[in-house]
């Protein structure tokens, strides 16, 4: 089946820090990755997404990569704010005799000081 | 543009009763799913739905219930409240059609509090 395993947090980081935060996949079939936040008393948005080898997502200057050789979709951020504070997580679904639900890692805390 | 709605946001239940979560979507998705948030956890499956009338399992079903009578609607029942099912619950759906698959949408979350 289906497993996402991502950099477990906390991470805590200065304003303007670049930010990296690791996720892995395994997957049955040619899943499709995701990237979502969650601020404080909220639910989930869609940070970015990428469906195929290759693709680069982005988003409010966030980029992760689809790399199908090391199975693996990292976020990246080169300059943090404090607004960035919030819980990220790495999803990932599959399409095999139909899609499957959405696959999470644990997430990862962010906090970003000024 | 609502989205996916649930309702309540907030639940305090005693152990033993039962109560039903409600999640409404208005995008005409075919998928709907249910997953809670404990720390530590991430978020874990419950139950979701392929399409009207069609329901399956997930990871941690045990100790709720869920049908899907219409496309819009995607109820999770508690039969007994338990102490262990105080989490945040998620509800969200997504357009099972094509390939690749798509992106789900969620909605706000309710905090469910079993004493």
């Amino acid at each position: 089946g289906n497993s996402v395993t991502q950099m477990e947090g906390p991470v805590t980081l200065s304003e303007e820090a670049f930010l990296t935060i690791n996720c892995t996949y395994t997957a049955t079939g040619y899943p499709s990755l995701f990237w979502y936040v969650q601020y404080p008393g909220e639910g989930l948005q869609l940070l970015l997404k990428a469906t195929k080898a290759d693709d680069k997502g982005s988003n409010k200057g966030f980029e992760a990569t689809y790399r199908k050789e090391t199975t693996s979709f990292h976020l990246e951020k080169g300059s943090v704010q404090v607004s960035d504070s919030a819980v990220y997580f790495c999803a990932s679904a599959s399409r095999l005799s139909g899609n499957t639900p959405l696959v999470f890692g644990k997430g990862t805390r962010l906090s970003v000081i000024a | 543009n609502a989205g996916v709605t649930q309702t309540p946001k907030f639940q305090v239940l005693k152990t033993g009763q039962s109560m039903t979560l409600q999640c409404a979507q208005d995008m005409n998705h075919e998928y709907m799913s249910w997953y809670r948030q404990d720390p530590g956890m991430g978020l874990r499956l419950i139950h979701y739905s392929v399409g009207a009338g069609i329901t399956d399992q997930g990871e941690v079903p045990n100790g709720y219930n869920v049908s899907r009578s219409t496309t819009e609607d995607f109820p999770l029942r508690l039969l007994s409240a338990a102490p262990s099912q105080t989490s945040v619950y998620f509800c969200a759906s997504s357009y099972s059609g094509g390939t690749p698959p798509t992106e789900a949408f969620f909605g706000q979350g309710t905090r469910l509090t079993v004493v």
